[in-house]
This record gives C-alpha cells, sequence and structure tokens, in this order.
C-alpha cells in the first residue's frame, strides 16, 4: 500500500464549478501538507501549505486537513479552463516529500 | 517570492556524453536542495537530497556516479548526468527547501533531457 493514495482522474468539471480533490495518507507521522499545481512539461508551483487540522482559504483555494482520519482536500471554486493541470498532494514529517499519483484536471468552458 | 530556476530548459545530447543541470533559487537560500525525475504521466521521483557543503543522500536505486550531484553555495545545486544512454531521457525537476526552519519545497521549471 502507497503512503499517499490520490485518484488519478482525469476529473472534468464545467467551467464556474467547484473542484474537489483529494488524498488519503497512512503515516500518522506527516504533519505538513500541501498541494502543487502542475502544468505539462512545467515544474510544480506550491498553491497550499498546511501544518494543521482545519481549514486554509487563500483565493480561490481552500485545503482542509483531517488528521484524525488521515485525509486531505482541495477545493477550487470559480473554476477555469486555466485551472486545468494536474494536482499533486504532498506532505511530510520533515525532509522527504511523499507525493500523491496527482489528479488530472480538466475545467471545460 | 521563493523563485527557483533550471537551466538549461531542454538540452538534447549524443549517447556517450556527459550533461549538467543547474538548480538556482534566486530570492532565497536554500540548505536543502533536492532533485526528481518524471516520466510522463507519472507522478515525481526523488533521486537524491543534497545539503549545501556535504555529499548527496541518494535514494535507493539511483546511481551515485551516474548522477553526480554538487551542491557548493546556498543558491546553486548541480546534477550530472554522466555517460548519458538513451533511457537516462526525461524530464529533470529540482526543488528548493528554504533555509531556517521552513519545510515547504519550491520547484524549479524542469529539464527535458533527450539522449540520441
Amino acid at each position: 500500500q502507497k503512503e499517499v493514495e490520490q485518484d488519478p482522474g482525469p476529473l472534468s468539471v464545467p467551467e464556474g464549478a467547484i473542484v474537489s480533490l483529494n488524498c488519503t495518507y497512512s503515516n500518522s507521522a506527516f504533519q505538513y501538507f500541501m498541494w502543487y499545481r502542475q502544468y505539462s512539461r512545467k515544474g510544480p508551483e506550491l498553491l497550499m501549505y498546511t501544518y494543521s487540522s482545519g481549514n486554509k482559504e487563500d483565493g480561490r483555494f481552500t485545503a482542509q486537513v483531517d488528521k484524525s482520519s488521515k485525509y486531505i482536500s482541495l477545493f477550487i471554486r470559480d473554476s477555469q479552463p486555466s485551472d486545468s493541470a494536474t494536482y499533486l498532494c504532498a506532505m511530510n514529517s520533515w525532509g522527504k516529500l511523499q507525493f500523491g499519483a496527482g489528479t488530472q484536471v480538466v475545467v471545460t468552458p | 517570492g521563493a523563485v527557483v530556476s533550471q537551466h538549461p530548459s531542454w538540452v538534447i545530447c549524443k549517447s556517450g556524453t556527459s550533461v549538467k543541470i543547474e538548480c538556482r533559487s534566486l530570492d532565497f537560500q536554500a540548505t536543502t536542495m533536492f532533485w526528481y525525475r518524471q516520466f510522463p504521466k507519472q507522478s515525481l521521483m526523488l533521486m537524491a537530497t543534497s545539503n549545501e557543503g556535504s555529499k548527496a543522500t541518494y535514494e535507493q536505486g539511483v546511481e551515485k556516479d551516474k548522477f553526480l550531484i554538487n551542491h557548493a553555495s546556498l543558491t546553486l545545486s548541480t546534477l550530472t548526468v554522466t555517460s548519458a544512454h538513451p533511457e537516462d531521457s526525461s524530464f529533470y525537476i529540482c526543488s528548493a527547501s528554504p533555509s531556517g526552519g521552513r519545510n515547504e519545497q519550491f520547484f524549479g521549471p524542469g529539464t527535458r533531457l533527450t539522449v540520441l
């Protein structure tokens, strides 16, 4: 079993809809949780960084962490075609990141 | 802030030659830098962790004599692919973690290597 599980998708949504992404993990030592966005043939871009259970909001993005359930989520409100990308969750306790497989998101006009 | 650059962005080389890829943190100091490899439609695979002024730590299965890593300063790490072969063709991405206790990793734009 992988330490971090993420559905690879693809996830297709119409423009303006809410995109809902999630990851589960098995290692209770993980303390820091990140979401990255990666466009094709580009490096990942850090979207959200959290280190405690609860919600964190930044513009159209909301990250949720539930350490008791070992479950993290990313919500994208008012999705745009430019949000079409692969979204990777990542987490660690320190040092090396453990990545999810990445979910491909397609926002259709 | 937190910008990481890589050079070159793409390179084509002949089999048997060596290729050097540079990773720079432009607006912060990075005690630790990481090198990843990514195959099409797959997630990132960590190759090695480099700490400024010390030897890199390689992941299991990564040949340290083939993938030479140097982290000579707090803003620069280099990856040299020695005696490259077609199977080394891939997308190589570096990341940098700011000094001072912060845990995030900021990624460079990646380097696409094609070995003929």
